[in-house]
């Protein structure tokens, strides 16, 4: 296994426009996470999941924000009608909880968004 | 809220020891992690503390005390490649709910 990949690498987009990243975990973990990182700030949390099952998403997060884990095995995660504020470093993670007490979470290279 | 408090910058010489701490609120709390990243590259996963005490690995160590609800993380003979932003890291609760510091940047002088 490679790792978690997210696709794609870099987005650049109008304001107002929709897009939508896609991350696929390490095969055996089923917890995947997403976060945002904006230069010089620490990841934010937006939303995780168990299997398919989302967890728990941010409150700081707008509607325009949702994310799917349909099989439990890849997530998408969409914004609509972007903002200049949504350009950032979307940052996808993978765990596997049978590995605790470590809590080790793989991270993805990430996609970097630029909202014009 | 939920607060995780790090010094935003630290600097060191190279083959020195440098200590970087981290101090949290947070509504739960199940374990205390670090990670490492490399300008342009994706946080890594240094180590992970639980219980109270000293874990080591390698030239790193990580302290957690959690009765004063703060943490450090201790580096050893540093060398150039250890110029990288650190992040401590809270697991919440049992579902793993894991939220970030903002970082300290460790600068390493020659």
């Amino acid at each position: 296994d490679t790792g978690v990949s997210q696709d794609p690498r870099h987005k650049i987009t109008k304001r107002g426009q929709n897009v939508t990243f896609r991350c696929d975990p390490i095969s055996e973990h089923n917890r995947l996470y997403w976060y945002r990182q904006t230069l010089g700030q620490g990841p934010e949390f937006l939303t995780y999941f168990q299997n398919e099952a989302q967890l728990e998403k941010s409150r700081l997060l707008s509607d325009r924000f949702s994310a799917e884990r349909p099989k439990g095995s890849f997530s998408t995660l969409e914004i609509q009608r972007t903002e200049q504020g949504d350009s950032a470093m979307y940052l996808c993670a993978s765990s596997n909880p049978a590995d605790r007490p470590t809590g080790e979470l793989f991270f993805g290279e990430g996609s970097r968004l630029t909202v014009l | 809220g939920q607060s995780l408090e790090q010094p935003s910058e630290v600097t060191a010489v190279e083959g020195a020891i440098v200590q970087i701490n981290c101090t949290y609120q947070t509504s739960g709390f199940y374990g205390l992690s670090w990670y490492q990243q490399h300008d342009g590259g994706a946080p890594t996963f240094l180590s992970y503390n639980a219980l109270d005490g000293l874990e080591e690995t390698g030239r790193f160590s990580s302290f957690l005390s959690r009765s004063d609800s703060y943490g450090y993380l201790l580096l050893q003979e540093l060398q150039m490649k250890d110029s990288a932003s650190y992040f401590c890291a809270v697991d919440l609760n049992r579902d793993d709910k894991i939220i970030f510091g903002k970082g300290t940047r460790l600068h390493i002088l020659p």
